[in-house]
This record gives structure tokens, C-alpha cells and sequence, in this order.
């Protein structure tokens, strides 16, 4: 079947720090990757997206390579704000489904 | 200005009635879903629809119901059947079938008591 693992949060750093949220994949077929966002009392935004093996996503200084070897998706960024604080979900589509992970809470504190 | 609209933001509700959540999207979407979200956790599947007058259960249909009479529209209705209601609730658009991504409303938190 079809499912996403996430690393378990929450996440706490410094800013300026360098982000890894890892996200890893089951999947049949070659599906499309997605890492969201979703702030305090909001919906999920898209924030970067990757629809084949070796592609690279990139959105506001975040970036995430389709690693097709590997089944992984990883969310990194160099220098982190205050402002980036938020639950982060990856996601991928298979045909016509979604499938979310769990979400990981990052928390950048000054 | 393209979106999803999600009405309304706060909804409180008294143990065993039914309530519905509204969902509107303008930009020309064939698919559209409902998701309960619970505090600290994913994102759980409801109902979706691929086309007009069509729907399919989630993993969690059960006490909500849908319709989707227009393309624009696909109201959720929580119905008194469903035990813990209380929750915030999203819906999501895309394009249709082929990976395309999802798009979401603001969300509607619910409190029933």
C-alpha cells in the first residue's frame, strides 16, 4: 500500500540553524511528492513539490529532493526564521489519493 | 482571486444536532475532499468527490455526509451519529486525477457540546 513516515517532532531551533525534517515513502507506481505547511489555525499551504525521481522542489528557501532509490523526500533549510515556525506535512499523490504523514511541529526561536 | 472559502471559521454546536460546514471553491476544480484534523495530529480523509453528483467515502465517513450538486460546492454535514465531532476541518481542491496537488480552504474549527 501507500503511505508516508515522517519524523516525529516536535522541533526545536535556533535561528539561523539548518533544517532536516525527514519524510520517507511507500508507494506503487511513481508517485508526485509534496511537502505543506500549516500555521497556527490555518489550512495546509503547498510549499514545494517534486513529480519525478531526481527532481528537486524549492519554494522561500526550503528544498526537498525525489529520491527514488532511497523512497525519501527530506525537507531542508539553511538558515531558519522565527517566521518558519509551523507543523510541516509531507505528502504524496498515487493515481487519485493522497496520502499525508503525521506532521512535524518546528518551533525557531530567536 | 482564485481560492477556497471555508464558512465559518468558528462553529459551535450543542451535543445532537446536525450541522454543516460549507465549502466553496472558484478555481474550476473537478476534485474536492474533507479532512478532519484533531489537535496534534494528520490529516484523516472524510469523503472526496471526483466529479458532480459524485462522491466516495474516506476512512472516516462514518456520522458525516456530503453532496456535490454544483462543481463549485461540496457542503460537509455532521450529523449527530458522528461520536466526537469536535474538531477543526479542512477542505482541498485539485485539478482532477495525475498528481496534481491540493489546494486548501482556511478550515472550520467545530466545537460540540
Amino acid at each position: 500500500g501507500n503511505s508516508v513516515t515522517q519524523m516525529e517532532g516536535p522541533v526545536t531551533l535556533s535561528e539561523e540553524a539548518f533544517l532536516t525534517i525527514n519524510c520517507t515513502y511507500t508507494a506503487t507506481g511513481y508517485p508526485s511528492l509534496f511537502w505543506y505547511v500549516q500555521y497556527p489555525g490555518e489550512g495546509l499551504q503547498l510549499l514545494l513539490k517534486a513529480t519525478k525521481a531526481d527532481d528537486k522542489g524549492s519554494n522561500k528557501g526550503f528544498e526537498a529532493t525525489y529520491r527514488k532509490e532511497t523512497t525519501s523526500f527530506h525537507l531542508e533549510k539553511g538558515s531558519v526564521q522565527v517566521s518558519d515556525s509551523a507543523v510541516y506535512f509531507c505528502a504524496l499523490i498515487s493515481g487519485n489519493q493522497f496520502y499525508f504523514g503525521t506532521g512535524t511541529s518546528l518551533t525557531v526561536i530567536p | 482571486d482564485g481560492g477556497i472559502t471555508q464558512s465559518p471559521k468558528y462553529l459551535f454546536r450543542k451535543e445532537g444536532q446536525n450541522v454543516t460546514l460549507s465549502c466553496e471553491q472558484n478555481l474550476n476544480h473537478d476534485a474536492m475532499y474533507w479532512y478532519r484534523q484533531d489537535p496534534g495530529q494528520g490529516l484523516r480523509l472524510i469523503y472526496y468527490s471526483q466529479i458532480v453528483n459524485d462522491f466516495q467515502k474516506g476512512d472516516i465517513a462514518e456520522g458525516y455526509s456530503v453532496s456535490r450538486e454544483k462543481k463549485e460546492s461540496f457542503p460537509l454535514t455532521v450529523t449527530s451519529a458522528q461520536k466526537n465531532p469536535t474538531a477543526f476541518y479542512l477542505c482541498a481542491s485539485s485539478a482532477g486525477q495525475g498528481g496534481y496537488e491540493q489546494y486548501f480552504g482556511p478550515g472550520t474549527r467545530l466545537t460540540v457540546t
